[in-house]
């Protein structure tokens, strides 16, 4: 079975301050593992994802994440938080069948001036 | 290219009542997924069309049909209203049915239903 674990559910950063949004998954297979933004009243944009290849993943907007199979994580984190990086944010993982997602719960990211 | 267009954007209805909300796909996409998302929660995953037949279906209860037309649009019915359906609804679309089709789904913007 698939799931995905987001630890806190808010976070607050000063602007400038490193982003770090944990996720842990749970699979029974080789995973593919993806971060979305949301905007408040949008959809899901994809900021990058994991499926082959090169453990760290880097995305839009500057945020990257890490494959860490003994770990069970793939964390997304940016260096320098910008006001406009206020969203929130979904670990998601593949399910065993590749025929849908299995979304965390969130995490809303608060940046402070 | 348009991408996902989910219409309508906001629909308020009553307890009891039926709702039909629309998906067309990203230009090249032919299978369509939908998934509801809570208020405070991420998205579920209700089910998925691909050659106008239901493929996968999540854990939601009959109320919740959907269909899928020959030009790879679809919609999601839902009847019998609940104030707990309210809810974004959220359709995404992936290219060409079968293996790892969604490491390319695209996310429309989503329907916000509101039951009173």
């Amino acid at each position: 079975a698939q799931s995905v674990t987001q630890l806190g559910s808010h976070v607050s950063v000063s602007e400038g301050a490193l982003v770090l949004l944990r996720c842990n998954y749970s699979s029974s297979v080789p995973p593919y593992l993806f971060w979305y933004v949301q905007y408040p009243n949008q959809g899901l944009q994809l900021l990058l994802k994991y499926t082959t290849g090169a453990t760290l993943v880097k995305g839009i907007n500057g945020f990257e994440a890490e494959f860490k199979k003994s770990e069970t994580s793939f964390h997304l984190t940016k260096p320098s938080a910008h006001m406009s990086d206020a969203a929130e944010y979904f670990c998601a993982v593949i399910g065993y069948n590749f025929n849908k997602f299995y979304f965390g719960s969130g995490t809303k990211l608060n940046v402070k001036p | 290219d348009a991408g996902v267009t989910q219409s309508p954007t906001h629909l308020i209805k009553t307890r009891g009542q039926q709702v039909t909300l629309r998906c067309s796909p990203k230009s090249g996409h032919d299978t369509v997924s939908w998934y509801q998302q809570a208020l405070g929660q991420g998205p579920q995953f209700i089910f998925q069309y691909y050659e106008e037949e239901e493929r996968q279906r999540g854990n939601f209860p009959d109320r919740f049909s959907g269909h899928q037309f020959p030009n790879y649009s679809s919609e999601l019915n839902v009847n019998a209203l609940l104030l707990g359906d309210s809810a974004l609804y959220l359709c995404a679309s992936s290219p060409v049915g079968g293996m790892m089709t969604n490491t390319e789904a695209f996310f429309g913007q989503g329907t916000r239903l509101t039951v009173v």
